[in-house]
């Protein structure tokens, strides 16, 4: 089965900085890889996704690159603020059917 | 985005009884959903995959006969935890994508404490 590492596992930036997560998936017929934002206690939010037919993804802050003869894939957020502080899993699904396997998450702080 | 509603988002009960989890697709119609667990501080996990009309696929190491799934309408899907014990306390989420391939949003989670 798929098989998602993410890192780093905590990641501590000054606010206004960029932040960068870094993910790397074992299966290469995944096609899909969402990024989710999760707070103390919530379910996970939706914040960007990227297709294995495109490279690389913006809205606004957020940006996701995918390299997929390396099988990795990254969240880029930019001018970080504090409410960008938060748990971020990346995931990556293969059929369209099967459900999502995520990356063991990192925490971000955003120091002001 | 599609909206995932889950029932309850708390629940207490004790060592032994059973304990059932709502999962609902509220504007649309969801053939397939998907149950997670988190423990504190980890990743989601994905359990099993709750197929409408047909009988749930487990993923390995889930035993099917402790978490029993019920998809019984395109808008519904419930979990039952039967027989909890302490260590079935997790954080238990669903989610449903509204067509097969499309993005998938999450309930609000149901936070399930065995005492």
């Amino acid at each position: 089965g798929e098989n998602v590492e993410q890192h780093p596992s905590t990641l501590s930036v000054q606010e206004g900085d960029s932040a960068v997560i870094k993910c790397t998936y074992s299966d290469s017929a995944s096609n899909y890889f969402p990024w989710y934002k999760q707070e103390l206690g919530k379910r996970p939010q939706l914040i960007i996704d990227i297709r294995s037919n495109v490279g690389e993804k913006k809205d606004q802050r957020i940006a996701v690159t995918l390299n997929k003869t390396a099988k990795h894939f990254s969240l880029h957020i930019t001018e970080t603020q504090p409410e960008d502080s938060a748990v971020y899993f990346c995931a990556a699904r293969g059929g369209g059917a099967d459900g999502l396997t995520f990356g063991k998450g990192t925490h971000l702080i955003i120091q002001p | 985005g599609a909206v995932v509603s889950q029932h309850p988002s708390r629940v207490i009960c004790k060592s032994g009884t059973s304990v059932k989890i709502e999962c609902r697709s509220l504007d649309f119609q969801a053939t397939t959903m998907f149950w997670y667990r988190q423990f504190p501080k980890q990743s989601l996990m994905l359990m099993a995959t709750s197929n409408e009309g047909s009988k749930a696929t487990y993923e390995q190491g889930v035993e099917k006969d402790k978490f029993l799934i019920n998809h019984a309408s395109l808008t519904l899907s419930t979990l039952t935890v039967t027989s909890a014990h302490p260590e079935d306390s997790s954080f238990y989420i669903c989610s449903a994508p509204p067509n097969q391939g499309a993005r998938a949003f999450f309930g609000q989670g149901t936070r399930l404490t065995v005492v």
